[in-house]
């Protein structure tokens, strides 16, 4: 069974702050890897998707990577800002339309 | 299109009592996901459906949890009966996770006293 751990479970930082959200799991043998975000009482919105075979992918100023091999992610936010403060999860997927197993998240808040 | 439609957003009940939690997916969307997320566990997949037929439902936790797709217009979640360990916030999705399309809607919120 996946299991998929989010380091950390909460982090604050300043405006302008470049950071890194961390997402690890146990079974490398995945499809692809997505990174979600969900604001307070919202459902989740799709940020960015890896492809097994990407080593990186960027959209504006996210960058996720993605490690398979050694069942690593990291989501990487340049220039943090307030609104970028949310719960972010990871959620690899492992082939089959039940098999998309979400992180617990990390709570990002992105103080001025 | 107006995205996925979930209702009640709020429910509060009483242990014992019946809920039915509704979804109005995305048309033209062939998969449909229910999940559960807690503090706890954090969102796990209950059921899906493709074409409106239930294909795994393993993650159902109890008989007193049930799902129905009648047309692909609508879905509901029903617990019968409800208990305190059901609160929860209740999601509705539609897309292909695997596409990277997976578009969820803004929650069911139920709280069972």
């Amino acid at each position: 069974k996946q299991e998929v751990t989010q380091i950390p479970a909460a982090l604050s930082v300043p405006e302008g702050e470049n950071l890194v959200l961390n997402c690890s799991f146990t079974d490398s043998a995945i499809y692809n890897l997505q990174w979600f975000r969900q604001d307070p009482g919202k459902g989740l919105t799709s940020l960015l998707l890896i492809q097994s075979s990407q080593r990186e992918q960027t959209s504006g100023r996210l960058n996720a990577s993605l490690d398979k091999s050694s069942g690593r992610s990291t989501l990487y936010i340049a220039a943090s800002q307030p609104g970028d403060s949310a719960t972010y999860l990871c959620a690899p997927y492992t082939g089959t339309a039940s098999k998309l197993t979400f992180g617990t998240g990390t709570r990002l808040q992105v103080t001025l | 299109d107006a995205g996925v439609i979930q209702s009640p957003r709020h429910e509060v009940t009483e242990m014992g009592q019946e809920v039915t939690l509704r979804c109005k997916p995305i048309s033209g969307h062939d998969y449909l996901f229910w999940y559960r997320q807690t503090m706890m566990r954090g969102l796990e997949l209950l059921i899906y459906f493709n074409n409106n037929v239930p294909i795994d439902d393993s993650g159902m936790p109890e008989d007193r949890f049930s799902a129905k797709m009648p047309n692909a217009s609508f879905s509901t979640l029903k617990i019968q009966p409800s208990e305190p360990r059901d609160s929860a916030v209740y999601f509705c999705a539609t897309g292909l996770p695997g596409a990277g399309e997976l578009f969820f809607g803004e929650g069911s919120r139920l709280t069972v006293l």
